[in-house]
């Protein structure tokens, strides 16, 4: 596609439920990125994926949080057992991995998750 | 710990005027530092990028600098215009890594 696609753009959910959040990036861009903006901070790095490299996960903030990409194109973050404190902008960033600094990256428009 | 501080928290001016966002930042190693503006409920949209040999670099109206000695950024924005109205980050690439360190950025209003 044209840009980064995420969906749902918003998710309402129940304290305890589990959510998926899907990301389409663009076309031909192997690194994928999965970053949080949480109100009135920066955002925050949860995982990257990179090829048919294994994940760099070490941003995620707790084993409720895990993300898959399949056929190297489209990504899911799932969040289990949600938390009031999960609520934020969940953002998906997509590159051309050979020259990340020319090109740079491409966000989504975010999903925003609320937890009630 | 890697830091990325941004000044002012917010801006207001009027249509027209000039103004300059500031960015320091303590990542290490340093490899790059992107400017980009942030309209509400929107993804953020690059503006500028620089290596630790650029000194400037400009897109359009928008100029951002960088001092890789002294850790420091600033992004001036020229003749603003009300579409400039949106949030602008500042985020530092380390070298070696893929984690980006994002400023929380600046909310800049322009008003007619």
């Amino acid at each position: 596609g044209a840009g980064v696609s995420q969906s749902p753009s918003n998710k309402v959910t129940e304290k305890g439920k589990d959510v998926e959040l899907r990301c389409d990036p663009i076309s031909g861009h192997t690194a994928l990125y999965w970053y949080r903006q949480s109100l009135g901070q920066g955002l925050e790095f949860l995982i990257y994926f990179q090829g048919n490299s294994a994940p760099d996960k070490s941003g995620l903030p707790s084993d409720r949080f895990s993300a898959e990409r399949t056929g190297g194109s489209v990504s899911t973050l799932t969040i289990q057992r949600t938390q009031q404190e999960d609520s934020a902008v969940y953002l998906c960033a997509s590159s051309l991995a050979l020259d990340r600094v020319s090109y740079g990256y491409t966000f989504g428009s975010g999903t925003r998750l609320t937890v009630v | 710990k890697n830091q990325v501080e941004q000044s002012p928290q917010s801006l207001i001016i009027l249509e027209g005027k000039n103004c300059t966002l500031q960015c320091n930042y303590t990542v290490s190693p340093f490899s790059n530092l992107r400017w980009y503006k942030q309209d509400t409920g929107r993804g953020p949209v690059s503006l500028t990028i620089m290596t630790f040999s650029e000194n400037t670099k400009s897109n359009g109206r928008y100029t951002a600098t960088l001092d890789a000695d002294t850790k420091q950024s600033s992004l001036h924005i020229t003749a603003s215009q009300l579409s400039d109205s949106a949030s602008y980050i500042c985020v530092v690439g380390g070298f070696g890594n893929e984690k980006l360190t994002f400023g929380t950025g600046t909310r800049l209003t322009i008003i007619p």
